[in-house]
């Protein structure tokens, strides 16, 4: 059971947008810690897709977007397209703890 | 370019111990927050340390004792040092840089290296 709750799976058809919860606690998110997310298809090494709750690194399409309100992010893509099937992590930080927190990741189908 | 290349993972048995290697390359590590991050087969990813820039070590908790991060700045390169082994360590290992948050403190990953695969054998 991860600190950062995320849930194991999310479909979508082509075109639809489909959102992404990260849910954490007082203590991670809701302490003001910043929220990455990243991408990753099987085999491959995971890709960063979202930094410090809601920007884009360079290359990355506007399709996707994230945000972060209280103890909880989300990560949303619209017009979702086939080459987006792959696994979605959050991750995070939590003043109890010395290091990084990743959620249990998301399976996106389209 | 920025890149960064892991090596030295394979099958070792179950207390046995093993060096993974990070190459670094367009930066240098000495000015980098750098972790390993790992991923058990068919599993999510799991922060394993980190070493900050000014050379302060972090670790969670199932492998703190048993492993330990450093770097070699006259190589570039990151290392991860795993003694005693244990079933539960086998996955993928990941090297990854930390992008500094404002505090200092190491933050999200901007850059990943392919992986090295490690499996511990009974």
């Amino acid at each position: 059971q991860s600190v950062l709750a995320q849930p194991p799976s999310v479909s979508g058809a082509p075109g639809q947008t489909v959102t992404i919860s990260c849910a954490g606690s007082g203590s991670n998110i809701g302490a003001g810690f910043d929220v990455h997310w990243y991408q990753q298809f099987p085999g491959a090494a995971p890709k960063l897709l979202i930094y410090r709750n809601n920007n884009r690194p360079s290359g990355v399409p506007d399709r996707f977007s994230g945000s972060k309100s209280g103890t909880s992010a989300s990560l949303a893509i619209t017009g979702l397209r086939a080459e987006d099937e792959a696994h979605y992590y959050c991750q995070s930080r939590d003043s109890g703890l010395s290091g990084s927190l990743f959620g249990g990741g998301t399976k996106v189908t389209v | 370019e920025v890149q960064l290349v892991e090596s030295g993972g394979g099958l070792i048995q179950w207390g046995g111990s093993l060096r993974l290697s990070c190459a670094a390359s367009g930066f240098t590590v000495s000015s980098s927050h750098l972790a390993w991050v790992r991923q058990a087969p068919g599993r999510g990813l799991e922060w394993v340390s980190t070493l900050y820039n000014a050379g302060a070590t972090f670790y969670t908790d199932s492998v703190r004792d048993r492993f330990t991060i450093s770097r070699d700045n006259s190589k570039n390169t990151l290392y991860l040092q795993m003694n005693s082994l244990r079933a539960d360590d086998t996955a993928v290992y990941y090297c990854a840089r930390a992008t500094i948050s404002w505090f200092g403190d190491a933050d999200g990953f901007d850059v990943w290296g392919q992986g090295t695969g490690v499996t511990v054998s009974p």
